[in-house]
C-alpha cells in the first residue's frame, strides 16, 4: 500500500524567509504532484515531477524529486503573504493503475 | 463552463437519508475519481473508474456507492448518510498521462 507523508504539518513563517516542505512516499511511482488549496476551495495544480532529479520552478516556489530516496521537496523562497495556503503532495501509481494518493498536507501561514 | 462540474455545491442532509452527488466532465477522459477531504486532512480515494464498465473501490468505500452513467458522468451515493460522512467531496478526471482535473467540490453536512 502506497503511503505519502508530508512534514511539517503546520508551518508559520515570516515574510522574506525561506523554507522547505518535505514529501516522502513508500513505493515506486511514476509521478509526483504538488497542489495548493485555499480554504474551502478546490486544488490548484502547481507542479508535476516525472523523473529522478526533476526540478521545476514557478515564481517563489521550486519543487524537486529524488526517486531513489522517494523524496520530493517544495522550497519557498522569500515568502510573501499570498503564499499562505495548504500544500499537498500526491503520488500517482504506476502506468495503467493511475490514482492519486495524497499526503496530509502542510498548512502554511506567512506572517507579515 | 468548468471542465469538471460538481452538483450540488453545498448540501445539508439528515442522518439516514439517501443522497447523490453528481459529477460531469467535458475533458473527454475515461478516468474519473471521487475523493473525500476531512478538515485538516488530505484527500482520500472513495471510488474510481477507468471506463464506463470499470468501477473500483478506493481506500474508504464503505457506506458509499457509485454509478458511471456515461463517459462524462460519475455519481456518488450515500445510501444512508451518517454524521461522520460530513466532509468536502471532490470529483476528478484524468488522462492516461496523469493530467488530473478536479471539480470545485461539494460540501456535505449530515446532521
Amino acid at each position: 500500500e502506497l503511503k505519502v507523508e508530508q512534514n511539517p504539518l503546520f508551518l508559520s513563517m515570516q515574510e522574506g524567509k525561506n523554507y522547505t516542505i518535505y514529501c516522502n512516499y513508500s513505493t515506486t511511482s511514476d509521478r509526483l504532484y504538488w497542489y495548493r488549496q485555499d480554504p474551502g476551495k478546490s486544488l490548484e495544480s502547481l507542479f508535476v515531477l516525472l523523473s529522478n532529479g526533476a526540478v521545476k520552478q514557478e515564481g517563489r516556489l521550486m519543487a524537486s524529486l529524488d526517486t531513489k530516496a522517494r523524496l520530493s521537496t517544495l522550497h519557498i523562497t522569500a515568502a510573501v503573504h499570498d503564499l499562505s495556503a495548504t500544500y499537498f503532495c500526491a503520488v500517482d501509481m504506476n502506468f495503467g493503475n493511475e490514482k492519486l494518493t495524497f499526503g496530509t498536507g502542510t498548512r502554511l501561514t506567512i506572517i507579515p | 463552463d468548468a471542465d469538471v462540474t460538481q452538483t450540488p455545491r453545498n448540501r445539508i442532509t439528515k442522518t439516514g437519508k439517501r443522497i447523490m452527488l453528481e459529477c460531469s466532465q467535458t475533458k473527454g477522459h475515461d478516468r474519473m475519481y471521487w475523493y473525500r477531504q476531512d478538515p485538516g486532512l488530505g484527500l482520500q480515494l472513495i471510488y474510481y473508474s477507468f471506463d464506463v464498465k470499470d468501477i473500483n473501490k478506493g481506500e474508504i468505500s464503505d457506506g458509499y456507492s457509485v454509478s458511471r452513467q456515461a463517459q462524462a458522468k460519475f455519481s456518488l451515493s450515500l445510501e444512508s448518510a451518517i454524521p461522520n460522512q460530513t466532509a468536502l467531496y471532490f470529483c476528478a478526471t484524468s488522462d492516461p498521462w496523469g493530467d488530473y482535473t478536479f471539480g470545485s467540490g461539494t460540501r456535505l453536512t449530515v446532521v
